[in-house]
């Protein structure tokens, strides 16, 4: 079975400034790993996705993920925020079934 | 543009009342699934579906049921709504396989009263 945890509830940032969202994973398998994106009052949208490969993953809104194997970890990051970008953002996981599941998500507030 | 269409955007029912909703997808997909979102709680599984008339458990599936009748159609069904079935209900559509990610509709938000 797997698991995932987004330690931050909430992140504020201000508008151009960076900003990291955590996710950590746990899995006794090989893995597959999303991050979704929900804008207020829609369903979610899919940011970006790890299969295998290249660790460094990118979306076509400046948004990146690295898969780390040995931290367990799938971070999402971005250089320079958006208020546009104003969402909650979900991680999710899945072995070799279709199924994921999905952290409780990291709220991102981007102020000017 | 490929679609997953929740059949009602806002939803008010009385306690004890029984409640169809209702998720049509475009794509041919074979998997199906409903998850409710509550806040602090993320997604939380109520049921799948891998194929047409099966059905299986999520993680939360008590005072829920589903039918699968047709491939591109799921429903969620609560038999006697309670006020703390009062949520977002999100339906989800893929393609058999890890690798596809799921295409979401954009969610019912059910209130109970």
């Amino acid at each position: 079975a797997q698991s995932v945890t987004q330690l931050d509830s909430q992140v504020p940032v201000f508008e151009e400034a960076p900003v990291e969202l955590r996710c950590n994973y746990s899995s006794s398998v090989s893995v597959y790993l999303f991050w979704y994106v929900q804008y207020p009052n829609q369903g979610l949208q899919l940011l970006l996705k790890y299969l295998s490969g290249s660790t460094l993953v990118e979306s076509i809104n400046g948004f990146e993920a690295e898969f780390n194997k040995s931290q367990t970890s799938f971070h999402l990051r971005k250089p320079s925020v958006h208020i546009s970008d104003t969402a909650e953002y979900f991680c999710a996981v899945t072995g070799t079934a279709s199924k994921l599941t999905f952290g409780t998500g990291t709220r991102l507030q981007v102020t000017l | 543009d490929v679609k997953v269409t929740q059949s009602s955007r806002y939803l008010v029912k009385r306690t004890g009342e029984k409640v169809f909703l209702e998720c049509v997808q475009d794509m041919d997909h074979e998997n199906m699934f409903w998850y409710r979102q509550d806040p602090g709680l993320g997604l939380r599984l109520i049921y799948f579906s891998y194929d047409v008339k099966m059905k299986e458990k999520g993680d939360i599936p008590e005072g829920y049921s589903v039918s699968r009748e047709k491939k591109e159609r799921f429903s969620l069904i609560l038999e006697s709504a309670s006020t703390n079935q009062t949520s977002m209900y999100l339906c989800a559509s893929s393609l058999r396989g890890p690798y596809y990610g799921y295409t979401f509709g954009s969610g019912t938000r059910l209130t109970v009263v």
